[in-house]
């Protein structure tokens, strides 16, 4: 699986857009992105995933570049429940059920 | 039902105790694992269940014992357990092979070894 590098840690004003990005350059053909986040002490939640499209649902939305490299997480309107570590992770779309989390980048929005 | 649950939420034990985690889905999953978080760090891959059987074991040390009785329970057996295996449990489940990737977690069961 590919590995992937977010920044450690961000903060957003409360009601802006928080942009979360990810490098994933070794990322291959069939391998998607996919994006969760951990809140204080609960299991990690599903957020996202995509292969090449960019992808929107009702928590966020998720670009990739064209070059499938790189990625950004969007949350349009951040709230203070959306503080929390977010991670991004690659992995094949079958045949594995293995996936590697990265470090993820904690997300702090402010008051 | 969108649920995986943990019990128990909160576990103390002894190095020479032996316990039980157990973790219940009832969405249909054929896929289910175990993982282990220290604090600060992101969770760590265990354990993989592929319609019931053994699919991945991360050289876990052999103090750690899956088991799958049916495909809606998992369980994790613990023996002879060591201070620094103190963590959080987290399981998780998904749809299995060719299936949607995405996985849903538990809440967790804090383990302290003393």
């Amino acid at each position: 699986d590919a590995k992937t590098t977010q920044p450690t840690s961000m903060d957003c004003a409360e009601g802006r857009a928080a942009n979360l990005p990810c490098n994933h350059s070794t990322i291959s053909g069939n391998e998607y992105v996919y994006w969760y986040r951990q809140i204080h002490s609960q299991g990690p939640q599903y957020i996202i995933h995509g292969l090449k499209n960019n992808e929107t649902n009702e928590m966020a939305s998720l670009i990739i570049t064209e070059d499938r490299k790189s990625s950004t997480l969007i949350l349009p309107h951040a709230t203070l429940r959306d503080t929390a570590v977010y991670y991004c992770i690659v992995r094949f779309t079958s045949g594995t059920y293995k996936y590697i989390f990265g470090t993820g980048t904690r997300l702090k929005v402010l008051a | 039902d969108t649920e995986v649950t943990q019990t128990p939420k909160h576990l103390v034990m002894g190095m020479t105790n032996k316990k039980s985690l157990k973790c219940e889905q009832h969405m249909g999953h054929r896929a289910m694992y175990w993982y282990k978080q220290k604090a600060k760090k992101p969770p760590e891959l265990m354990f993989v269940y592929s319609y019931e059987k053994l699919s991945i074991n991360e050289s876990v040390p052999s103090r750690f014992s899956p088991e799958c009785p049916n495909s809606s329970l998992l369980n994790l057996h613990l023996h002879a357990l060591q201070p620094e295996d103190s963590a959080l449990y987290l399981c998780a489940s998904s749809q299995g092979a060719g299936g949607p990737g995405e996985q849903f977690f538990g809440p967790g069961t804090r383990l302290t070894v003393l």
